[in-house]
């Protein structure tokens, strides 16, 4: 059974730059097909897809956030990660990370993480 | 504002029939496959529906989903007290070069 655990500060300051990272179970993050996600839901909103990353490091990033994302994979831990900079209050959400089926246009999100709260405050 | 749009809410009595919308264009889903999420109080979102209506092994078959042009709708029949949730529709978005894009989640209360 595959897992998907969120790790990483809860508090972040304005400006700095977030660092989460998923650990993958019951699956490798090196097999192919599958596209490792990073998705956040605003207190009380809807949800919001932030990017993806395949095993070869092959990424794409939500066009409204590319210029403050940074998503990579580091195979030999079986974990990818994310990095957000120039926060503000605005990016306070619950994180996940979550596998995409096939990183297709018809792809679904079958996997998910349980999620991480991150607040941007001084 | 989200891109995909559903109603705030809905609701219905236990054992009766719901079906909640999802309206786009043809940026995505006039071309391409929705999925459908169900989120618990509390709780990650869960894959409920995808590629249009299909249903992931375990999950009721109670659940349908359907879609024509560029609407979609989730339908629940034999609604239970645990259905109550958040439900989200999503779809690729050709647009800016191409994102998920998903609906701002309908609250259904089963009353």
């Amino acid at each position: 059974q595959v897992q998907l655990q969120e790790s990483g500060p809860g508090l972040v300051k304005p400006s700095q730059t977030l660092s989460l990272t998923c650990t993958v179970s019951g699956d490798s993050v090196k097999i192919g097909g599958f596209y490792w996600t990073w998705i956040r839901q605003h207190p009380g909103k809807g949800l919001e897809w932030i990017g993806y990353i395949y095993h070869t490091g092959r990424t794409y990033y939500n066009p409204s956030l590319k210029s403050r994302v940074t998503i990579s994979v580091d195979t030999s831990k079986n974990q990818f990660s994310l990095m957000l900079s120039s926060l503000t209050a605005a990016d306070t959400a619950v994180y996940y990370c979550a596998r995409d089926h096939l990183g297709a246009t018809i792809s679904w999100f079958d996997v998910w993480g349980q999620g991480t709260l991150v607040t941007v405050s001084s | 504002q989200s891109v995909l749009t559903q109603p705030p809410s809905a609701s219905g009595t236990p054992g009766q029939r719901v079906t909640i919308s999802c309206s786009g264009s043809s940026s995505n889903i006039g071309s391409n496959t929705v999925n459908w999420y169900q989120q618990l109080p509390g709780t990650a979102p869960k894959l409920l529906i995808y590629r249009n209506d299909q249903r992931p092994s375990g999950v009721p078959g109670r659940f349908s989903g359907t879609k024509s042009g560029t609407s979609a709708s989730l339908a629940i029949v034999g609604l239970q007290s645990e259905d109550e949730a958040e439900y989200y529709c999503s779809a690729w978005d050709v647009s800016l070069n191409g994102h998920w894009v998903f609906g701002g989640g309908t609250k259904l209360t089963v009353l």
